[in-house]
């Protein structure tokens, strides 16, 4: 079955701009979670969508939002963007399950780039 | 704040040597992941480990669990230019979700 996509994979923006990024998950899954990828800081959680609804957040200001369709596609944006907004954002998609021990599967990531 | 020390930060060896890249924290996860991570791809998952002193074997990997479930470590033995990548550990502390990162261990396995 297809993988996880996202797009578009690069993108470069200039401070002050926002950006809106998009996932599409694996047929079936109903969660979408997003991270943010640096050298300095790796993996950092930005928030999870399951059935239209944000049910896990993480620490990052309120520039980052994001939403979700009725048919589990998600999207993130980010408004106001700053140089340090600049890294790999991925997605990653599961069923859901409510004791959080599915497997997430990783889309390959959306550059951005801040200028 | 790093809750996930991974080392080393970066390995370049021959193919068909032997390694082990560790992940270490003072905290107690319920479970931890290992993904291995492509140029121009997302993590993959690897393995889980749920059981303190747990062993799980996948191929020439071998993944550890310590007994306090604080720390993991990774062996690959003879490794092979298919290796290459960034290792990566990621600490359940209730939520799959919600994981603590390391770092990574960037491999160059080298023909």
């Amino acid at each position: 079955k297809a993988g996880v996509t996202q797009t578009p994979r690069y993108l470069i923006k200039t401070r002050g701009q926002q950006v809106t990024l998009s996932c599409s998950p694996i047929s079936g899954h109903r969660s979408v979670s997003w991270y943010q990828q640096t050298p300095g800081q790796g993996l950092q959680f930005l928030f999870e969508y399951f059935s239209e609804t944000q049910r896990n957040k993480g620490n990052f200001p309120g520039r980052f939002s994001g939403r979700q369709f009725s048919n589990s596609r998600s999207e993130m944006n980010v408004s106001t963007l700053e140089l340090g907004d600049s890294a790999l954002y991925l997605c990653a998609s599961s069923f859901g399950l409510a004791g959080g021990d599915d497997e997430q599967f990783f889309g390959p990531g959306t550059r951005l780039t801040v200028l | 704040t790093q809750l996930l020390e991974q080392s080393p930060q970066f390995l370049s060896i021959q193919e068909g040597e032997n390694l082990t890249v560790y992940c270490n924290s003072s905290s107690v996860f319920s479970s931890l992941q290992w993904y291995r991570q492509e140029p121009g791809e997302g993590p993959v998952l690897l393995v889980t480990v749920v059981t303190g002193g747990e062993v799980k074997k996948l191929k020439r990997l071998t993944f550890q669990f310590g007994d306090a479930r604080k720390d993991s470590s990774l062996h690959i033995t003879a490794a092979q230019p298919g290796d290459t990548g960034l290792y990566l550990c990621a600490g359940n502390a209730g939520n799959n979700r919600k994981l603590i990162w390391g770092l990574g261990t960037s491999l160059a396995v080298n023909p």
